[in-house]
């Protein structure tokens, strides 16, 4: 069962251009982290966000958590080929596990 | 060391051998994860150590993968009779908190 879904699962886009990625679940989520991820790499931690209707920003990245904390968003503005990459939420259940969605892969065109 | 290392970087095997991974969490973190990453997907939980409590087994996706891990240090994840569906990237993840993971850069597990 795949509780977390990504979407898009590809996005090819062109420098300076904005972006938005989503991440949604019927579950509840206690927090949700996305990750970064670059080719043989391990996920980079980018953000935890804990309340419900949190925002948070990391320079041109902005994260928000869904008021009911089952879904999330992430928006890059103008983004660089420095971006490029796998982008992956995670949500934490019990036990410390956390589940990941299936990713999103962006490329970003000089 | 600074972070987790894992070894292999690569490895390639034939159907039906055994292979071992092992994981070097940075040191003083008391969890541990495994996760499978296939081609373009996302991580697929395998287990969870945390210091001396029984793991949690939960992911393993068949009787064919074990892990250990002595203490809160060295983890190895073994696959036994290897198949061609067990190819993918194996991570390995510490943290101290609940919410921050650190992954090491994977091994990348070929089967012929």
């Amino acid at each position: 069962t795949q509780l977390l879904e990504q979407s898009p699962q590809f996005l090819s886009i062109q420098e300076g251009e904005n972006l938005t990625v989503y991440c949604n679940s019927s579950s509840v989520f206690s927090s949700l982290q996305w990750y970064r991820q670059e080719p043989g790499e391990g996920p980079v931690l980018l953000v935890t966000v804990v309340t419900g209707g949190e925002v948070k920003k990391l320079k041109r990245l902005t994260f928000q958590f869904g008021d009911a904390r089952k879904d999330s968003s992430l928006h890059i503005t103008a983004a660089q080929p420095g971006d490029t990459g796998l982008y992956l939420c995670a949500g934490e259940t019990s036990g410390s596990r956390l589940t990941f969605g299936e990713g999103t892969q962006l490329t970003v065109n000089p | 060391g600074a972070g987790v290392s894992q070894s292999p970087s690569n490895k390639v095997t034939e159907k039906g051998k055994d292979v071992e991974l092992r994981c070097d969490p940075i040191s003083g973190h008391t969890a541990l994860y495994w996760y499978r990453q296939r081609l373009g997907q996302g991580l697929e939980f395998l287990i969870y150590f945390q210091g001396n409590s029984a793991p949690d087994k939960s992911g393993l996706p068949s009787d064919r993968f074990s892990a250990e891990r002595t203490g809160e240090s060295v983890s190895t994840l073994t696959i036994q009779r290897t198949q061609q569906e067990d190819s993918a990237v194996y991570l390995c993840a510490s943290s101290l908190s609940r919410r921050e993971q650190f992954f090491g850069p994977g091994t990348r597990l070929t089967v012929l």
